[in-house]
C-alpha cells in the first residue's frame, strides 16, 4: 500500500501567523483529503483535493498529483485552528478501499 | 441529517469479553469503513465495505469482524477483547465522490 509522510510533526505558532503543512505520498493517489481533528477528537473533512487548488476562507490546499505531494495553507491563524491535521488518500476510486493516513501535524496556536 | 452516528461513546471491557460497536449513517453512502487511532499515530483501516453484503479487510483486521446487511449500518465486533485493542475507534462513510465523513468516535479501554 501507499505510504504517507506529513511534515512538520509539530508546529507552535502565535495567533495571526501563517503556516504551510506538507503531505508526501509514496505512490499516486486518487482520493486525497485533508482533515482537522479538534482537541475534542472530532474529525472534520477540510478538503477533497486529488489535484489542483481549493480555498475555503483562511484555508487553502494545493495538490500536485504528478509529484505526489499536497500542501495545506493556514493564514491568519486563530486559536481555534489548534489540533491535528491529517492528510489521507487511497489508490481506488471514491472511498472504496478506505484511506491511508499520515501521522499528522500537531498544530498549537498560542494567543 | 445526523450524518455518521457511533455508539457507545465510551466503553470499558475486561479481557476476553466481546462487544459490538454500532455505526449508522443516513446519507445513503455506499462506502463505510472502520478505523482505529492510537496515540501518536494516524488512523489505521480495520475493515471496509463498498455496499450491502460486501466487506473486506484493511490494514489491521485481526480480532475484529464486520457485516453490512443494510446500506445504513456497519457494526464492528470484537470477538475476545485484548488490551492491545484499547484505542479510539472511528466509523466513516463516503459516496462515490470520495469525501469521507466521520462519526464522533468510540473510546474503548480493555483491562
Amino acid at each position: 500500500g501507499i505510504q504517507v509522510e506529513q511534515s512538520p510533526p509539530d508546529l507552535i505558532l502565535q495567533e495571526g501567523a501563517n503556516s504551510t503543512l506538507r503531505c508526501n505520498f509514496s505512490d499516486s493517489v486518487n482520493n486525497l483529503q485533508w482533515f482537522h481533528q479538534n482537541p475534542w477528537g472530532q474529525l472534520i473533512n477540510l478538503f477533497y483535493i486529488p489535484s489542483g487548488t481549493k480555498q475555503n476562507g483562511r484555508l487553502s490546499a494545493t495538490t500536485v498529483a504528478t509529484e505526489r505531494y499536497s500542501l495545506l495553507y493556514i493564514s491568519s491563524s486563530q486559536t481555534t485552528d489548534s489540533g491535528v491535521y491529517f492528510c489521507a488518500g487511497d489508490q481506488g476510486g471514491g472511498g472504496a478501499d478506505g484511506l491511508t493516513f499520515g501521522k499528522g501535524t500537531h498544530l498549537i496556536i498560542q494567543p | 441529517n445526523a450524518g455518521v452516528t457511533q455508539t457507545p461513546k465510551f466503553q470499558v471491557l475486561k479481557t476476553g469479553q466481546s462487544m459490538t460497536l454500532q455505526c449508522a449513517q443516513d446519507m445513503n453512502h455506499e462506502y463505510m469503513s472502520w478505523y482505529r487511532q492510537d496515540p501518536g499515530m494516524g488512523l489505521r483501516l480495520i475493515h471496509y465495505s463498498v455496499g450491502a453484503g460486501i466487506t473486506d479487510q484493511g490494514e489491521v483486521p485481526n480480532g475484529y469482524n464486520v457485516s453490512r446487511s443494510t446500506t445504513e449500518d456497519f457494526p464492528l465486533r470484537l470477538l475476545s477483547a485484548a488490551p492491545s485493542q484499547t484505542s479510539v475507534y472511528f466509523c466513516a462513510s463516503s459516496s462515490s465522490r470520495g469525501t469521507e465523513a466521520f462519526g464522533q468516535g468510540t473510546r474503548l479501554t480493555v483491562v
